[in-house]
């Protein structure tokens, strides 16, 4: 995962909203997904969003994508605290193996 | 009702053993993966399967044997087990597996977490 690059922490207030940064590698991925992993349990796909878009909004969840930069963000609104949780980037990295590659994982805390 | 379902969810075992993980998904996905979590939550895939066909192998050392008995299975077994085997194993499925499929939407299990004492 060291490839697609997030930062480990985020500490937000309930009702505030909660960006997550994470930074890829392939400019060729054709999907970039958001997955959440709460304490003990496996993943879970968010949402994610197809190379050719620079937006997608889902109910709290917004996705923004900038493929110049390789930068992709997901904000959620009015943070709640069964947000908390770590949310994982993935990049769907094609060539002669398609592989699903996630970054390091972004641990939200969401406090009264 | 369980799309990708992983046995056993926890499993502590002595260092030297040889051990088992399952798994099965009833989604109909041709391609099965084993991703590997650290203790510091780094997720890295270790291995790929297409129809009962590897795919993926990343680099992962040969004790670990991934063996798919058709396209909705694939068990992972692991000899002479080390201490730093143990970390949290994900299954997950999704449909297609080559460049031309449209979405690569992937479905985890909930996990096998693996203790090596």
């Amino acid at each position: 995962g060291e490839d697609v690059e997030q930062s480990l922490f985020l500490s937000v207030r309930e009702g505030d909203s909660s960006v997550i940064n994470c930074t890829y590698t392939d400019s060729s991925s054709t999907y970039l997904y958001w997955y959440k992993q709460e304490p003990g349990a496996g993943l879970q796909l968010l949402t994610y969003i197809f190379s050719n878009m620079d937006m997608k909004q889902d109910q709290r969840l917004t996705v923004l994508l900038n493929k110049k930069d390789k930068h992709l963000s997901l904000r959620i609104a009015d943070t709640q605290t069964g947000d908390s949780a770590i949310y994982f980037c993935a990049e769907d990295r094609r060539g002669n193996t398609d592989k699903l590659i996630f970054g390091t994982g972004t641990r939200l805390q969401v406090f009264p | 009702d369980t799309a990708v379902s992983q046995t056993p969810k926890y499993l502590v075992t002595q260092m030297g053993n040889d051990k088992s993980i399952k798994c099965e998904q009833n989604l109909g996905h041709d391609t099965m993966y084993w991703y590997k979590q650290d203790s510091k939550k780094f997720l890295k895939i270790m291995f790929s399967y297409n129809n009962k066909e590897l795919i993926i192998n990343e680099t992962v050392p040969n004790r670990f044997s991934p063996k798919s008995p058709d396209k909705a299975h694939l068990n992972l077994h692991i000899n002479s087990l080390e201490l730093g085997d143990s970390a949290v194993y994900f299954c997950a499925s999704s449909q297609g597996g080559g460049a031309t499929r449209l979405n690569t939407e992937a479905f985890f299990g909930q996990g096998t977490r693996l203790t090596v004492v």
